[in-house]
């Protein structure tokens, strides 16, 4: 079965460190990779992909991550976080041809 | 509009109603997407569209829950005879590609909020 995994229902990082959101995923063939992010209230915001080439893609925001075939994961990263960046964040995989599948999310706090 | 409309944003149905969720895409998508989010969760895949032709529902939960998109524009979402396990989000998503969406990221609206009582 196709499934994506965001180990951490929340991590908490001070503002001005770095911060990373882990995502693993289970999919077959090459899906494309994306990272989305929702405020309180609010749809989903695009922040990236990856579709192919350089495995460090940046994105909105800030806002980068790498993918890593060999361990099929596409952690999200932040080197310096700002309190504005708290929010709940999504891992989604698409195949090819197929939907977009996501994570159970991960909400970032990120504290003065 | 310059973005997904989703109508209403707020919905409160008694158990039994049936409830009609509106989605207005971004002019032009060819794709379009419902997706539902119960509380705490990640959005979870119900239909697509591809222009009119309804090409994916095998993530509708049980018959009570039907889609239409007749014109390859707006579509609706219906839930007849609502149960309180229905209560969730319902997010309509569009994108300019065929193919599901292609390579191209997915464009949210804010979503419909149902709870049933």
């Amino acid at each position: 079965a196709q499934s994506v995994a965001q180990p951490e229902d929340q991590v908490n990082v001070a503002e001005g460190n770095p911060l990373t959101v882990k995502c693993t995923y289970s999919v077959s063939g090459n899906p494309y990779l994306f990272w989305y992010v929702q405020y309180p209230n609010r749809g989903l915001q695009f922040l990236l992909k990856y579709i192919t080439g350089d495995n460090l893609v940046k994105g909105s925001y800030g806002f980068e991550a790498e993918f890593n075939k060999s361990q099929t994961s596409f952690h999200l990263k932040k080197p310096s976080a700002l309190v504005s960046d708290s929010a709940l964040y999504f891992c989604a995989v698409k195949p090819w041809t197929g939907k977009l599948i996501f994570g159970q999310g991960t909400t970032l706090q990120v504290k003065p | 509009g310059a973005g997904v409309s989703q109508s209403p944003r707020y919905k409160v149905a008694k158990r039994g109603q049936d409830v009609a969720l509106r989605c207005d895409p971004i002019s032009g998508h060819v794709s379009l997407f419902w997706y539902q989010q119960a509380l705490g969760q990640g959005p979870e895949f119900l239909t697509y569209f591809q222009n009119e032709a309804q090409l994916d529902k095998s993530g509708l939960p049980s018959d009570r829950f039907f889609a239409e998109r007749p014109e390859g524009s707006v579509s609706t979402l219906k839930i007849q005879r609502t149960q309180q396990e229905d209560s969730a989000v319902y997010l309509c998503a569009s994108s300019p590609n065929r193919l599901a969406g292609g390579r191209e990221e997915l464009f949210f609206g804010e979503g419909s909020r149902l709870t049933v009582l």
